[in-house]
């Protein structure tokens, strides 16, 4: 079964510091992995995604992140964090093969301090 | 703004009652996925359906039930209602893709339906 752990609940950091949010999946298989946010009082949006090829991924709003496979791990990153990206941030995971539904962490709230 | 509608935002209603929940999807996206969304347990698969015909099931109760009709809208229907019932429920659609898997395409999420079951 695939599985997704985000091990921080909360995360804080100062504005115009880098910001790293971390994520380690488990699958059977190959990993499809996602990165979602979620503003206050709005659905999911799409940050990033990793399929194939280079382990750094770039995505939306700055983020970035690194898909290590001996780690099992898939972080995001950004080198300078604004006030905005204040938010909850889930990890996914899906098998690249099979019919499998994509499994969400329980996600990590980032804090960035002016 | 993702292109997917959910109606109503909010929902206040009492245990033992029954809602639908209504849910568009993003122009041209066959797929629907609905998702509970709650404190304790976090962001929940529940079901999927792709051009009518259910696909996946997740952690949904027997008591939930879900359709896509022809015009590609879903509906997620909760009855006989719990405490524990209260949560966020997330409907998201991706583009034409007839397993849950969804082939390499991100899931475009709703504002989501906040159900409080008093």
């Amino acid at each position: 079964a695939q599985s997704v752990a985000q091990p921080e609940d909360q995360v804080n950091v100062a504005e115009g510091n880098p910001l790293t949010v971390k994520c380690t999946y488990s699958v059977s298989g190959n990993p499809y992995l996602f990165w979602y946010v979620q503003y206050p009082n709005r659905g999911l949006q799409f940050l990033l995604k990793y399929i194939t090829g280079d382990n750094l991924v770039k995505g939306s709003y700055g983020f970035e992140a690194e898909f290590n496979k001996s780690q099992t791990s898939f972080h995001l990153k950004k080198p300078s964090a604004l006030v905005s990206d204040s938010a909850l941030y889930f990890c996914a995971v899906r098998e690249s093969s099979g019919n499998t539904p994509l499994v969400f962490g329980k996600g990590t709230r980032l804090s960035v301090i002016a | 703004d993702s292109g997917v509608t959910q109606t109503p935002k909010h929902l206040i209603t009492a245990t033992g009652q029954r809602v639908t929940l209504r849910c568009s999807p993003r122009s041209g996206d066959l797929s629907v996925y609905w998702y509970q969304q709650s404190l304790d347990q976090g962001l929940q698969f529940l079901i999927q359906y792709y051009n009518g015909e259910e696909r996946a099931k997740g952690n949904i109760l027997e008591r939930f039930s879900a359709q896509q009709f022809p015009d590609l809208h879903s509906e997620l229907n909760l009855s006989s209602l719990e405490l524990g019932d209260s949560a966020l429920y997330f409907c998201a659609s991706s583009v034409p893709h007839a397993t849950v898997s969804g082939g390499l395409n991100e899931q475009f999420f709703g504002p989501g339906t906040r159900l409080t079951v008093l």
